[in-house]
């Protein structure tokens, strides 16, 4: 079992639509999640961070974290074609390996 | 600008030739990464070091070596280049002692070893 898992699409949503990428972890002790968007070609780059069960929300983006269910979720409200790009959750343990262990990324495809 | 620059961007070797990749950041950054990516395995960590002096294992280390001499620099060696390696690298480095997800990535190093 990945430490990380995403689903890798494409997933393809309609301009305007929400889309709704999702990521499950196993470590219980993983304590920060992160959300990085990757176009093609280029290197991640971090667009949200989420620590506490609930809801976070900047912009069109917002969070979701369970740490019950172990699950981590990013909706992008709004979706352009500029959304276009693959999004890749992390998890950080924040003990003992401190440094974030990704999944492989779910391909996102806004379609004008 | 403060930034993390890798060299070379791309490069092509032969197998059992060594190759080193470059990082180095200018953020003073005490905590460096190196990470691959391949298609269908995302980033994966290969070594990444907390300060000067520091070096430490990731999942995939076997074949690379880190040292880390100072605090703007982390270079990558792969001892004896093979197949398997080809690959994008990315460095990355992080400012924050405790939590290390906010990462800044360079731009990548793209491998062939042929």
């Amino acid at each position: 079992q990945k430490e990380v898992e995403q689903n890798s699409g494409p997933l393809s949503v309609p301009e305007g639509a929400i889309a709704s990428l999702n990521c499950t972890y196993s470590d219980r002790v993983s304590q920060s999640f992160f959300w990085y968007r990757q176009y093609s070609g280029k290197s991640p780059e971090l667009i949200m961070s989420i620590y506490s069960n609930g809801d976070k929300e900047d912009g069109r983006f917002t969070a979701q974290l369970n740490k019950a269910s172990q699950y981590v979720s990013l909706l992008i409200r709004d979706s352009q074609p500029s959304d276009s790009a693959t999004y890749l959750c992390a998890v950080n343990r924040n003990t003992g390996r401190r440094a974030l262990t990704f999944g492989s990324g779910t391909r996102l495809q806004v379609q004008p | 600008d403060a930034e993390i620059t890798q060299s070379p961007r791309h490069k092509i070797t032969e197998t059992g030739r060594q190759v080193t990749l470059a990082c180095h950041q200018t953020w003073n950054h005490n905590n460096m990464f190196w990470y691959r990516q391949d298609l269908g395995h995302g980033l994966r960590l290969i070594h990444y070091s907390y300060g000067v002096q520091d070096t430490n294992k990731g999942e995939v280390s076997d074949g690379y070596s880190v040292s880390r001499s100072n605090t703007e620099d982390l270079p990558l060696t792969l001892e004896s280049a093979a197949s398997s390696q080809t690959s994008v690298y990315f460095c990355a480095s992080s400012p924050r002692q405790g939590d290390t997800g906010e990462l800044f990535f360079g731009e990548g190093s793209r491998l062939t070893v042929l």
